[in-house]
Parts: C-alpha cells; sequence; structure tokens
C-alpha cells in the first residue's frame, strides 16, 4: 500500500506571497495518477489538479503541479484571499489514496 | 449539470449499522465510477471504496473490507454504502464521489454534498 505524506501540515503566508505545498510517496508512483484538491471549511474538495500538472477545469493559471516518481509539489503563485484553505494529494486509479492534507493559513 | 445527492444525517448507536444513499443526475450512470470518502472531524480524507456501475465490480481498503458494501442501482441511478459494526470513530461527513470514467475511480470533479454520520450511545 501507498503512504502519501504531505509537507508542511501548515503553512503560514500573506496574501501575495507563493505557497509551495510538498506530496511526497512511499514508493514510485506515475505522474499520470496523481491529483491535488482545494477543501475549505464545510465544502467538499475540488479538483485543482491531475496528471500531476494539468490543470482542472475553471483553475486559475497561478496554481502550478509538477514533480515525479516520488516527489510532487503544488505551487501557488500570489495568494489570493479565497486561496486561504486545506489541501489534498491524491493517488488514483483502481483504488484512492490521500495525502494527510496541508493547511494555508493567513499569517 | 452533474449532481449527486445524499440522504440525510443519521445518529446511530455503536454497533449498529448505516446506509447512505446517493442518487446521479446529468449523465449515464455507468459511465462512472462512484466512490464513498469519508472525513472525520478535524481529520483527513479517507477512501472507503468504490463500484464500477458499468461493471458491478467493487474495490475495498483493506480496513475496510467486511464492513464496508458498496452497491449500485442502475434503475435508479442510486449508490449505496452500509457500514456495520459502527463505532464512535466512525463518526464522520460521508462522501460519495464520482470519477472521470467507468473504469478509474479518480480523478474526482463531482462530490455529493456529504451526510453526517454521528455514532453515539
Amino acid at each position: 500500500e501507498i503512504v502519501l505524506t504531505q509537507s508542511p501540515d501548515t503553512l503560514s503566508l500573506s496574501p501575495g506571497e507563493r505557497a509551495t505545498l510538498s506530496c511526497r510517496a512511499s514508493r514510485r508512483v506515475s505522474s499520470s495518477y496523481l491529483a491535488w484538491y482545494q477543501q475549505k471549511p464545510g465544502q467538499a474538495p475540488r479538483l485543482l489538479i491531475y496528471a500531476a500538472s494539468t490543470r482542472a477545469t475553471g483553475i486559475p493559471d497561478r496554481f502550478t503541479g509538477g514533480g515525479s516518481g516520488t516527489d510532487f509539489t503544488l505551487a501557488i503563485n500570489t495568494l489570493e484571499p479565497e486561496d486561504f484553505a486545506v489541501y489534498h494529494c491524491q493517488l488514483f486509479g483502481d483504488s484512492l489514496t490521500f495525502g494527510g492534507g496541508t493547511k494555508v493559513e493567513i499569517k | 449539470q452533474v449532481h449527486l445527492v445524499q440522504s440525510g444525517p443519521e445518529v446511530k448507536r455503536p454497533g449498529s449499522s448505516v446506509r447512505v444513499s446517493c442518487k446521479a443526475s446529468g449523465g449515464s450512470f455507468t459511465s462512472y465510477s462512484i466512490n464513498w470518502v469519508r472525513q472525520a472531524p478535524g481529520e483527513g480524507l479517507e477512501w472507503m471504496g468504490g463500484i464500477l456501475p458499468i461493471l458491478g465490480t467493487t474495490n475495498y481498503p483493506q480496513k475496510f473490507q467486511g464492513r464496508v458494501t458498496i452497491t449500485a442501482d442502475r434503475s435508479t441511478s442510486t449508490a449505496y454504502m452500509e457500514l456495520t459494526h459502527l463505532r464512535s470513530d466512525d463518526t464522520a461527513v460521508y462522501h460519495c464521489v464520482r470519477g472521470v470514467d467507468a473504469y478509474n475511480f479518480g480523478p474526482n470533479y463531482h462530490w455529493g454534498q456529504g451526510t453526517l454520520v454521528t455514532v453515539s450511545s
């Protein structure tokens, strides 16, 4: 069973700054099956990125996914007020595996 | 437009069972997988299993095998998740989640509104 570890647990930043979130897999995975989600309080997650770097429909280009093998990143350029949320990475295919999440909070 | 509408909140006693429904509209029911993902208060997302309605096959993580049953009724475009032998740590919001095609469980654009299941004596 592959485990996804996200870091840091919490990222404290100011609007306008850049956020870099990490998702590490316990063994090598195909980047085709790596996704990122944003979740705000009281809401269901929203798909941001799939195939490690492809933005989902309607996602602004300040969100950028990257990485391969065991190490993947989500970068958010120029944080907007609405970007402060929890971010989850996911491995999908014939099952689903989620990381523990990273909270991006206002400093 | 895709909608996944779940049944309402439940309060259950430890040791009992719960069944949550998820009615899908928008698109062919058999063209997409259906998953169940739960989130305990203040915790992360946890996959409980999924079903491929086109094949009628299911997949469950080892943690939930024997305790979770996911079914799909093609005639009503409704998926169900039953969880047995409930414990207090099963208290969570349970989401049905649609996959992007018939044969893969993700990625996931469409999520149901969530059903709060509270397990308490």
